[in-house]
């Protein structure tokens, strides 16, 4: 089935290490993107990428960082700079071809920092 | 820069009813996309619904209907026959038509549903 995955579901970090998240894609999108979900807020768009090697920060970059070097896979590391880690992760994909554009979203991962 | 609201943080229905969640957004664009995602407990993300800007007709699917006002720049959507299923969070989404694909979320409205 074609789909995004996001691994591992849960995750604990001690403060200070840097974490990653993986996010893999069978649907052949070129958008991929990553959001940070905080309770009583909406999605707020991290970093995206939209074609291989090339990738621009959202709205909160800081203390993230990422990579884009096959179709497939879009990784979020999180680095110890992030003051506030703890949070649940969405990635998510759109194809460049259509009318829309819709995203479809990964069923995430909850990182939690102590 | 685009903004969209959702002033209702929840909203509950009697199964079977109607209820209608609101949304309006503030652009300057005159060419954009608006979604309704819907997260329910398991978090995962659903496309619900979608509407063209440049389209008059309100976009359907099946119980789903949404009631898009492009001068008064607001986007509700409205579930028939409300089910058990139904109960989530529903997030209004904007894209604008031109530049990245950046989709720009309102807060959310939790849905419950009341056998």
């Amino acid at each position: 089935d074609g789909g995004i995955t996001q691994s591992p579901k849960y995750l604990f970090r001690k403060e200070g290490q840097n974490v990653t998240l993986s996010c893999e894609q069978n649907l052949n999108h070129d958008a991929m993107y990553w959001y940070r979900q905080d309770p009583g807020q909406g999605l707020r768009l991290i970093y995206y990428s939209q074609i291989v090697n090339d990738f621009q920060k959202g709205d909160i970059a800081e203390g993230y960082s990422v990579s884009r070097e096959k179709k497939e896979s879009f990784p979020l590391t999180v680095t110890s700079a992030q003051k506030n880690p703890t949070a649940f992760y969405l990635c998510a994909s759109s194809s460049q071809r259509g009318s829309a554009y819709e995203q479809y979203f990964g069923p995430g991962t909850r990182l939690t920092v102590t | 820069a685009q903004t969209v609201t959702q002033s209702q943080p929840e909203m509950s229905v009697q199964e079977a009813e109607t209820v209608t969640l609101s949304c309006t957004y503030d652009t300057s664009e005159s060419d954009y996309y608006l979604f309704w995602y819907k997260q329910p407990p398991s978090r995962q993300m659903i496309l619900v619904i979608r509407q063209e800007a440049y389209k008059q007709q309100n976009a359907t699917e099946n119980r789903f209907s949404v009631n898009f006002q492009k001068a008064a720049k607001s986007f509700s959507l409205k579930i028939s026959d409300s089910q058990l299923g139904d109960a989530a969070m529903y997030f209004c989404a904007y894209r604008s038509a031109q530049g990245n694909e950046k989709l720009t979320f309102g807060t959310g409205t939790r849905l419950t549903i009341i056998p």
